[in-house]
């Protein structure tokens, strides 16, 4: 299997501008999550899916992020607009059944808004 | 919620020695304990987990201890190699949520 696969890799944008970060889970697994990692607050659930449907998204930081699933195979997290403080790497993870374990992660995006 | 420590924050070990990483979590309701490798420019990988039906678990040169009664729970890294130098984090399974901790650099010295 591939793996988690998330793009793109690297993103530098100006503030202001809008943000899609994309990401495919690994196939059959039903749980999908996206996390933020900065220095100062290490890694922050920002949403998790279960079979598509967002379960929790109290760790999305505010209105301006927003994350969908629209299939079993691919979910994208977008920020509209974007600031400075939004800057960190954003990783997507699957699992095959959330609360069974074995989280698998992404190579992570990195994000720069400048 | 669950909240779980992890120390030390950095480590230095000579190449062969071993490498011990510690945490702690509050909620007795977790069940599930994994900790992750990662490396720079990489996303965390998985390396080894334990269930809390289990006391300790070993695969090759890492092992993981679980104290359910004092929850606390360590990572144990023998003969370390260089390739060995990443961040460590682990992380605590409570309902459908993962805590992690703040991670351990670990830096292996040849």
């Amino acid at each position: 299997d591939a793996g988690v696969i998330q793009s793109p890799r690297h993103e530098v944008t100006e503030m202001g501008q809008e943000v899609t970060l994309r990401c495919k889970p690994i196939s059959g697994h039903n749980s999908l999550f996206w996390y933020r990692q900065t220095m100062m607050r290490g890694l922050e659930l920002l949403i998790y899916f279960n079979n598509n449907v967002p379960i929790d998204d109290s760790g999305m930081p505010e209105d301006r992020f927003s994350a969908k699933m629209p299939n079993a195979s691919f979910s994208t997290l977008k920020i509209q607009p974007s600031e400075p403080r939004d800057s960190a790497v954003y990783f997507c993870a699957s699992s095959y059944n959330a609360g069974t374990g074995e989280l698998f992660f992404g190579e992570g995006s990195r994000l720069t808004v400048l | 919620g669950e909240n779980v420590e992890q120390h030390p924050s950095t480590l230095s070990v000579q190449e062969g020695d071993s490498a011990v990483i510690k945490c702690t979590y509050s909620d007795s309701a977790s069940n599930y304990f994994p900790w992750y490798k990662q490396e720079l420019g990489k996303g965390p990988q998985l390396i080894i987990d334990i269930r809390s039906n289990v006391g300790e678990k070993k695969d090759q040169r890492i092992a993981v201890t679980l104290n359910k009664t004092a929850k606390h729970f360590s990572l144990h890294i023998t003969e370390t190699q260089p390739e060995d130098s990443a961040v460590y984090f682990c992380a605590a399974l409570t309902g459908n949520q993962f805590y992690f901790g703040t991670g351990t650099s670990l830096t292996v010295i040849p």
